[in-house]
């Protein structure tokens, strides 16, 4: 059973600050790792995708991905109140006869004014 | 890029009835669709997984005979809900991948309560 661990939450940080999300995964053979946004009521949206070890930033977004250690995170810079959601990290385990895609449970952020 | 779309984005239905929700993917051509359901407060729950032109994959305890999936092209599948009943009141979400590897992309969701 391929397993993806987040920490539920809520994790609370203040405007401005580091948002730090964390998820470590199973499946020793995954090779593609992604992060979703998920506010209340709506659908999942793809904020990053990672496939290589190390860092890859986009804009406030910085993933982080140490397969050795079956880690990956999502920090958030200069966190805002409209970045309070839940954060979904997701696994692509690359077994074309088994699970696609594993999600974790999610994070729920709450960034406090 | 990327965009995936669903239909309707709510409906509400009478016991006994069945429900069609479309997914579309508007801007690639999707060969993996993925079809989920969400109840208030949990995690994404997959139902099944369809491939262009051949059968659903479904996940353990999801019936096949009620939710019935067809992805008869490479950028449309339906999920047919048939017999609905109150406990079938969800949010359903497609998503779409282009190959079966890479990036999934979420449609906005369909809310389904079934009176």
């Amino acid at each position: 059973q391929k397993e993806v661990e987040q920490n539920s939450g809520p994790l609370s940080v203040p405007e401005g600050a580091i948002a730090s999300l964390n998820c470590t995964y199973s499946d020793r053979g995954s090779q593609s790792f992604f992060w979703y946004r998920q506010y209340s009521g709506k659908s999942p949206e793809l904020i990053m995708s990672i496939y290589s070890n190390g860092d890859k930033e986009d804009g406030r977004f910085t993933a982080q991905l140490n397969k050795a250690s079956q880690y990956v995170s999502l920090l958030i810079r200069d966190s805002q109140p409209s970045d309070s959601a839940t954060y979904l990290c997701a696994v692509n385990p690359l077994d074309n006869y088994g699970q696609n895609f594993v999600f974790g449970p999610g994070t729920r952020l709450s960034v406090l004014p | 890029g990327a965009v995936v779309s669903q239909h309707p984005s709510w409906v509400i239905c009478k016991s006994g009835t069945s429900v069609k929700i479309e997914c579309r993917s508007l801007d690639f051509q999707a060969t993996t669709m993925f079809w989920y359901r969400q109840f208030p407060k949990q995690s994404l729950m997959l139902m099944a997984t369809s491939n262009e032109g051949s059968k659903a994959t479904y996940e353990q305890g999801v019936e096949k005979d009620k939710f019935l999936i067809n992805h008869a092209s490479l950028t449309l599948s339906t999920l047919t809900v048939t017999s609905a009943h109150p406990e079938d009141s969800s949010f359903y979400i497609c998503s779409a991948q282009e190959g079966n590897v890479g990036e999934q992309y979420f449609g906005p969701g369909t809310r389904l309560t079934v009176t």
